[in-house]
């Protein structure tokens, strides 16, 4: 069975203060690692997606990176705004397309 | 370009009753994924279906819980005779068909609909 675990469970940053998050994940056959981003009373909203270990996306204060058992997101200098809970999910290989969700990483920034 | 929708937001149902949740995938896209999230839980798979076809339901209850995605019109996930623990937020989410088979096929999700039951 697919396992995705993120720590710390909660952040909390001042204004600036860069951080990362983790993501362990033990899969058959990754077919991709997902970041997604989830405010309070909404559905979580896509970030990033990484297929193979070695790979690195990057948008606005984000980038996501890629190893054979987890994945790192990094935020640099935060904002108030990047307040929010940061999920990580993999789909495995074969035909079954459906994501294996983390617990999820909620990061506070202050002012 | 309308995200996937789905409605109602928020629902009520009384103990007993039955709940009907509709989502409509992202235009172009064919597979449909229902995930449901208890308070202070993750997202927990429930089932996973394209048109007329469920792929897979190995997440879903095995009673009072049923979901189908008909050739025309939204994907309806369906509770029955709805307990207190039902109460929780469904999300619903899409995802294209005939991306290359061996790279991940992203998946967009909806706003959710609360369901409350007393």
């Amino acid at each position: 069975e697919d396992q995705v675990t993120q720590s710390p469970e909660a952040l909390r940053l001042q204004e600036g203060e860069s951080s990362s998050l983790n993501c362990s994940y033990t899969v058959s056959g990754l077919r991709g690692l997902f970041w997604y981003r989830q405010d309070p009373g909404k559905g979580p909203e896509f970030l990033f997606t990484l297929y193979s270990a070695g790979e690195e996306k990057e948008k606005e204060r984000l980038k996501a990176t890629l190893t054979k058992k987890e994945s790192f997101l990094h935020i640099t200098a935060p904002k108030p705004e990047d307040s929010a809970t940061y999920l990580c999910a993999v789909q495995a290989g074969g035909n079954d397309y459906k994501l294996s969700f983390g617990a999820g990483t909620t990061v506070t920034v202050r002012a | 370009n309308a995200g996937v929708m789905q409605n109602p937001r928020h629902l009520v149902r009384r103990r007993g009753q039955e709940a009907r949740l509709r989502c409509s995938p992202m235009k172009g896209h064919s597979h449909v994924y229902w995930y449901r999230q208890l308070p202070e839980e993750g997202l927990k798979f429930m089932v996973y279906l394209q048109k007329e076809n469920i792929i897979d339901e190995s997440g879903m209850p095995k009673e009072r819980f049923s979901a189908e995605f008909p050739k025309e019109g939204p994907s309806i996930l369906r509770i029955q005779q709805v307990v207190r623990g039902d109460s929780a937020a469904y999300f619903c989410a899409s995802s294209p068909w005939g991306q290359d088979p061996g790279l991940g096929n992203t998946i967009y999700f909806g706003e959710g609909s609360w369901l409350t039951v007393v």
